[in-house]
């Protein structure tokens, strides 16, 4: 079964820092990650999208993909109590199936 | 982006009856999804939406306990059938774009089931 793995967390960082998000993905096909934030309460928002080895930046957010690890990551700089959320990874996989995992929540500190 | 709103946001429910939750979007999507979510989980894909066709059910989901209809691209619904208060979650509907590669989500359903 593919699967999509995240720590579940909590993780706590201070604000003004820098938080990161890590994930693996087991299907070696698989060709789009994205990641979604999901404050309580509300739905998915997503943030990033990557499809190529190396980083991509967005502002304070940078995602990170190594497909011959099968990992994806989400550094959020500057971290903001705002950022306090889960954090899902998706991956898209065949079939156009994107499956997600099961969240890290992130929270920062004041 | 595409904007998706969804109606009803909650309901509280009677076993053994039906809900009906209707998804729209503001823009041609690809791709149309139904998912649930249980509190402090991830998010489970029931089935895609197809248009004009029957939907895509994922393992674990029938088309008896969860009917879906998308007449039109921007339109689609979802019934949950025959409920029990296992059936208590959020429903979520989201469009995809591209081939579905990025998606956008409704605010979801609150569905409690008493």
């Amino acid at each position: 079964q593919k699967e999509v793995e995240q720590n579940s967390g909590p993780l706590s960082v201070p604000e003004g820092a820098i938080a990161s998000l890590n994930c693996t993905y087991s299907d070696r096909g698989s060709q789009s990650f994205f990641w979604y934030r999901q404050y309580s309460g509300k739905s998915p928002e997503l943030i990033m999208s990557i499809y190529s080895n190396g980083d991509k930046e967005d502002g304070r957010f940078t995602a990170q993909l190594n497909k011959a690890s099968q990992y994806v990551s989400l550094l959020i700089r500057d971290s903001q109590p705002s950022d306090s959320a889960t954090y899902l990874c998706a991956v898209l996989g065949g079939g156009f199936k994107t499956i997600f995992g099961a969240g890290t929540r992130l929270f920062v500190k004041a | 982006s595409a904007v998706i709103s969804q109606k009803p946001s909650r309901d509280i429910c009677q076993r053994g009856t039906s809900l009906t939750i209707q998804c729209q979007v503001d823009s041609q999507v690809t791709m149309m999804f139904w998912y649930r979510q249980q509190p402090g989980q991830s998010l489970t894909l029931i089935a895609t939406a197809n248009q004009g066709s029957e939907a895509t059910y994922e393992s674990g989901f029938v088309i008896d306990k969860f009917p879906i209809s998308r007449p039109n691209l921007t339109f689609s619904t979802l019934t949950v059938s025959n409920m029990s208060p296992e059936d208590s979650s959020i429903y979520l509907c989201s469009g995809g774009t591209s081939g579905g590669h990025e998606q956008f989500f409704g605010p979801g359903t609150r569905l409690t089931v008493l």
